[in-house]
């Protein structure tokens, strides 16, 4: 199957501060979207992203799909950003998940 | 609406005992997924459904588990016997095949203790 590698794996912040997130897959695929998991193991789509720019809030992504990579911006952190994201990319009807960036806020 | 529902939120059961999983997703969906989630593994795919058909069920750990979908509302997942190697949080998921509009959604998880 495809391979998705999410960097860095951990990611320590003080409030405030800004952040990017990476997410490199191996082939084509369909579709890119990134999730949140707080604290309490909840699992958030934040972005359905094939391709382009888009913006919530203080987040925003950007998927290069020719270069097979999507970016996950993350401006004035606060500590409820805490937690990992996934990324996971779709080929076919799969989704396939990285193994996450786990990022921590201080106040 | 509500959102993908599961049920239990926490299961805490004795090895050999069967286990049962449920999961509601969002009405509309067409795609329904159960993962699992460990430390050591991350987020595996067990099994997923297209309009209520099991699509591809190779991650599947063994026998021991099945999964049904017998309408557009409903799923199970069933562990029989249950063992201990079996514990970790277990995740429905569903998705709408329409192109443009292929957002994953996850329900709360159920985090299954087998001791």
């Amino acid at each position: 199957g495809i391979q998705v590698e999410q960097s860095p794996p951990d990611l320590i912040l003080q409030e405030g501060a800004n952040s990017t997130l990476r997410c490199n897959f191996s082939d084509s695929v369909n579709n890119l979207q990134w999730f949140h998991q707080n604290p309490w193991g909840q699992l958030i789509n934040l972005f359905y992203i094939p391709s382009g720019t888009k913006q919530n809030g203080r987040l925003s992504a950007t998927t290069v799909a020719t270069e097979r990579y999507s970016l996950l911006y993350i401006s004035s952190s606060q500590t409820t950003d805490s937690g990992v994201y996934f990324c996971a990319v779709v080929t076919g009807n799969q989704f396939y998940f990285g193994t996450g960036t786990s990022l921590t806020v201080i106040p | 609406d509500a959102g993908v529902i599961q049920s239990p939120r926490h299961e805490v059961t004795e090895m050999g005992q069967e286990v049962t999983l449920r999961c509601k997703p969002i009405s509309g969906h067409d795609y329904l997924f159960w993962y699992r989630q460990t430390m050591m593994r991350g987020l595996e795919l067990l099994i997923y459904f297209n309009n209520n058909v099991p699509i591809d069920d190779s991650g599947m750990p063994e026998d021991r588990f099945s999964a049904k979908m017998p309408n557009a509302s409903f799923s199970t997942l069933k562990i029989q016997p249950s063992e201990p190697r079996d514990s970790a949080v277990y995740f429905c998921a569903s998705s709408f095949s329409r192109r443009g509009n292929e957002k994953l959604f996850f329900g709360s998880g159920t985090q299954l203790s087998v001791l």
